[in-house]
């Protein structure tokens, strides 16, 4: 049973770029949330996706789209990348977007912005 | 709003004493709390939560954890450490009464056990 997968696993873009991460889910798992992971710090919410809609979203500029498809994967979007985007983003998923349901997360991709 | 605080950069301890790291939260109402440790270039592992019931949870990999609601602390423990539970830990938190499943984390402790 493959857990969540991400891709690509590192990226270079430089400013001004746009950028787009993907990410399958754990088997069975219908929500996904992206995580952006600064170095040395904790993840910070993006936004999450449930049914294809975006349900929640933390405090990130517009730049930062998503998408989610019919089998549950989804898509981050950032767009005019800045140097501050550097990070390593996490793809979560869980069955359902219940409060108590725990996260399965991937392995990431490290974006790195010149 | 709902936060996390790891008041510990870094933990160090010796090969077999007992390994514990801190939590407190702050939330409205009652918590959704999660522990996941992360290992070099790996995203996170999940732990271990605590949703309601027994104020002490039991993980993997022999971790365990207690809620103390008076305290709002949910300390991360390990009778035993292992060198190989080397690695940077997170405290989670959620809010049960809000939609959706958005975690809030602390900044991270980073464990080193030495043999």
């Amino acid at each position: 049973d493959a857990g969540v997968t991400q891709s690509p696993t590192h990226l270079i873009k430089t400013r001004g770029q746009q950028v787009t991460l993907r990410c399958s889910p754990k088997s069975g798992h219908d929500t996904v949330s992206w995580y952006q992971q600064a170095l040395g710090q904790g993840p910070q919410f993006i936004f999450q996706y449930y049914e294809e809609e975006e349900r929640q979203r933390g405090n990130f500029p517009d730049r930062f789209s998503g998408h989610q498809f019919p089998n549950y994967s989804s898509e981050l979007n950032v767009n005019a990348l800045l140097l501050g985007d550097s990070a390593l983003y996490l793809c979560a998923s869980s069955l359902s977007a219940l409060a108590g349901k725990e996260q399965f997360f991937g392995p990431g991709t490290r974006l790195t912005v010149l | 709003a709902q936060s996390v605080a790891q008041p510990e950069d870094q933990v160090n301890v010796a090969e077999g004493n007992p390994l514990t790291v801190k939590c407190t939260y702050s939330v409205s109402g009652n918590p959704y709390l999660f522990w996941y440790v992360q290992y070099p270039n790996r995203g996170l592992q999940f732990l271990l939560k605590y949703i309601t019931g027994d104020n002490l949870v039991k993980g993997s990999y022999g971790f365990e954890a207690e809620f103390n609601k008076s305290q709002t602390s949910f300390h991360l423990k390990k009778p035993s450490a292992l060198v190989s539970d080397s690695a940077l830990y997170f405290c989670a938190v959620r809010y049960f009464k809000a939609a959706g499943n958005k975690l809030t984390f602390g900044g991270g402790t980073r464990v080193l056990v030495k043999p």
